[in-house]
């Protein structure tokens, strides 16, 4: 069974950079395309993006001009770099493997809550 | 590109069948066959109960399954349990610029 688990700062300063890893606990991260997505408090799932192979990366249209993500795959984690946070950005953190071949998106972690607060 | 729009909550009494229904539009349902829908139990990992609208993974309960008409996916549970009580939202993909977008969730109150 596939694990992966988020970690990272839960509070964040407006302003600064948000950086988020995500650990994978089986397979081959290279097999697999890696995904982020966010739940804002009350808000529904937005998709921030995703990154695979050597670090090939897709992002949303309207996160683009502030993310980065990344794989290390001899650690088996991939992470997310928002910059300029603002409250907004407020939300639980969700890392989560997508199908090569499939469009589908099939394990998730359980989520990690980052407040970004002064 | 807009969420995928779904009741915000359902109910039902033990036994009965609940049906929860995921309207998007042209851009995602109604263009590609490849809504999921995953079951969320708060402070856990979202689990993958549907994909390709209608597929099952294997060792989810026959009791779940997915359709589609249209811009309109569906997601109906039968035999309705105690477990089966969480919140639930779908997925579809959108194309190659936003990739994904997701329902509004939907909380299942059993009885």
């Amino acid at each position: 069974q596939v694990q992966l688990q988020e970690s990272g700062p839960g509070l964040v300063k407006p302003s600064e950079t948000l950086s988020l890893t995500c650990t994978v606990s089986d397979g081959s991260i290279s097999s697999y395309y890696w995904n982020w997505i966010r739940q804002p408090a009350g808000k529904g799932l937005e998709w921030i993006g995703r990154v695979y192979n050597s670090g090939s990366t897709n992002y949303n249209p309207s996160l683009k001009s502030r993310v980065t993500m990344s794989l290390d795959t001899s650690n088996k984690q991939f992470s997310l770099k928002l910059r300029s946070v603002t409250a907004a950005d407020t939300a639980i953190y969700f890392c989560a493997r997508e199908q090569k071949y499939q469009v589908l998106i099939d394990y998730w972690g359980q989520g990690t809550l980052v407040t970004v607060s002064s | 590109q807009s969420a995928l729009t779904q009741p915000a909550s359902v109910s039902g009494s033990p036994g009965q069948s609940i049906t929860i229904s995921c309207s998007g539009t042209s851009s995602d349902v109604a263009s590609y066959n490849v809504v999921s829908w995953y079951q969320h139990h708060p402070g856990k990992a979202p689990k993958l109960i549907i994909y390709e609208g209608s597929k099952r993974p294997s060792g989810v309960s026959n009791r779940f399954s997915g359709s589609k008409s249209d811009n309109t996916a569906s997601l109906t549970i039968s035999g309705l349990q105690a477990e089966d009580e969480a919140d639930y939202f779908c997925c579809s993909y959108a194309g190659s610029s936003t990739f994904y977008v997701f329902g509004t969730a939907t909380k299942v109150t059993v009885l």
